[in-house]
């Protein structure tokens, strides 16, 4: 079975400062990746995917993920950080007969923005 | 496109009481939903596989006699939380996938937030 970690459960990072999130991993094949972010109290809300192909994948609000097949690692980054990306971001993978839709999700990283 | 609305999104019960969480796709249908389970500051976790027409498929773990699922219609999905125990209390969330659109992605609703006193 596929599962998913992320190793930071909290980061903080200055307004301005760049940004990288990461997330391996574990699935024989390559999976469907998905970057989620929720805010305190809301829905999700999709970043980004990959499917396949270009394995630099850009998506909304500036962040940009990178498939690395090597590493089994899809890692989220952000050049310069904004207050208001202070959430919860969460990686995904879904794979098996049910591909993109049934997702594991990681155990999510907390960002905090320093002023 | 792809909306997927959750109602109630704030639902608070008493104990031992029964509470129903519905999820709709408003302009697709949707032949499966998952039902998703969010206890605070920790991640989402698949409860069950929701299928039109057909028993849903519950998790390891997940009790299928408490957390009642129907699947009555390709537009919605309904989640029973039967006999509600402060345990219960978390956020839902569901999502809604359209198989017959090739492998996209399924589309979450807002999440309920079930508090049980």
């Amino acid at each position: 079975a596929q599962s998913v970690t992320q190793p930071d459960i909290h980061i903080t990072v200055s307004e301005g400062a760049s940004l990288e999130l990461r997330c391996n991993y574990s699935y024989g094949a390559t999976p469907y990746l998905f970057w989620y972010v929720q805010s305190p109290g809301q829905g999700l809300q999709l970043l980004l995917k990959y499917f396949s192909g270009d394995t630099l994948v850009q998506g909304i609000k500036g962040f940009e993920a990178e498939f690395k097949r090597s590493q089994s690692s899809f890692n989220l980054r952000k050049p310069s950080v904004h207050w208001s990306d202070a959430a919860e971001y969460f990686c995904a993978v879904g794979a098996g007969s049910q591909g993109a839709q049934k997702l594991v999700f990681g155990q999510g990283t907390r960002l905090t923005i320093n002023p | 496109g792809a909306v997927v609305s959750q109602h109630p999104s704030r639902v608070i019960c008493k104990s031992g009481t029964s509470v129903k969480i519905e999820c709709r796709s408003l302009d697709f249908q949707a032949t499966t939903m998952f039902w998703y389970r969010q206890f605070p500051k920790q991640s989402l976790m698949l409860m069950a596989t929701s299928n039109e027409g057909s028993k849903a498929t519950y998790e390891q773990g997940v009790e299928k006699d408490k957390f009642l699922i129907n699947h009555a219609s390709l537009t919605l999905s309904t989640l029973t939380v039967t006999s509600a125990h402060p345990e219960d209390s978390s956020f839902y969330i569901c999502s809604a996938s359209q198989p017959r659109q090739g492998n996209t992605e399924a589309f979450f609703g807002q999440g309920t937030r079930l508090t049980v006193v």
